[in-house]
């Protein structure tokens, strides 16, 4: 199905470790970007992408890895996880920003950090 | 630097009843605003938007006007109902940076009790 998709949805590790989350999108959108959702604080950006191997920093990317080899794929990499990147993790895409624009976001990744 | 600040949640209302929900933002020049909801377990999704002074978007019901002189975008629905009960997302863009980011609100609760 065209969209965008993330996985995994729900994930558990611990202090240390290194997660991945992958995010995929099948419109060939040129944007992509990992925000956080925390209670109080709304959604931050980590990280965004305006094309294949261009990335840049959000306003919260430390301790945050990401890449983009290809236009559709856009993982995030905790290298060494902390209880603070408990959260969920939304990806979302959008076309080439003129003035105006809309962020198309995939379903989220929970994750929890013990 | 440019911030959304959203009226403190949660919101709950009665089948019917009016909803406002309040939004100021600060921001030089002159941003696009979004409002974005966020159903249970989903995504945000794009609910209306307004990319000028006294523009005013519109969507299900819901309506919101930009207006640059008491830098709102106040979110408004004359009668709600129980499937309205989400979390909503005031939003600001910049064109001019030509980034495609979007600054979020901190998100507002809204609970629709029949």
């Amino acid at each position: 199905d065209a969209g965008i998709t993330q996985s995994p949805r729900y994930k558990i590790t611990e202090t240390g470790r290194q997660v991945t989350l992958m995010c995929h999108q099948t419109w060939s959108h040129s944007y992509m970007f990992w925000y956080r959702q925390d209670l109080g604080h709304g959604l931050r950006l980590i990280y965004y992408s305006a094309a294949a191997d261009i990335t840049d920093k959000g306003e919260v990317p430390d301790g945050y890895v990401v890449s983009r080899s290809k236009t559709e794929n856009f993982p995030l990499t905790l290298e060494s996880a902390t209880r603070s990147q408990t959260s969920v993790y939304f990806c979302a895409s959008s076309e080439f920003w003129t003035n105006t624009g809309e962020l198309f976001f995939g379903e989220g990744s929970r994750l929890t950090v013990l | 630097g440019d911030s959304v600040t959203q009226m403190e949640g949660p919101v709950t209302l009665s089948e019917e009843a009016f909803l406002t929900i309040n939004c100021t933002y600060t921001a030089t020049g002159y941003p696009s605003l979004f409002w974005y909801v966020q159903y249970p377990g989903e995504g945000l999704q794009l609910l209306l938007k307004a990319t000028k002074a006294d523009d005013k978007g519109s969507n299900k019901g819901f309506e919101a006007t930009y207006r640059k002189e008491t830098t709102s975008f106040h979110l408004e629905k004359g009668s709600v109902q129980v499937s309205d009960s989400a979390v909503y997302f005031c939003a600001l863009s910049h064109g001019s940076s030509n980034t495609g980011k979007l600054i979020f609100g901190q998100g507002t609760t809204l609970q629709v009790k029949p």
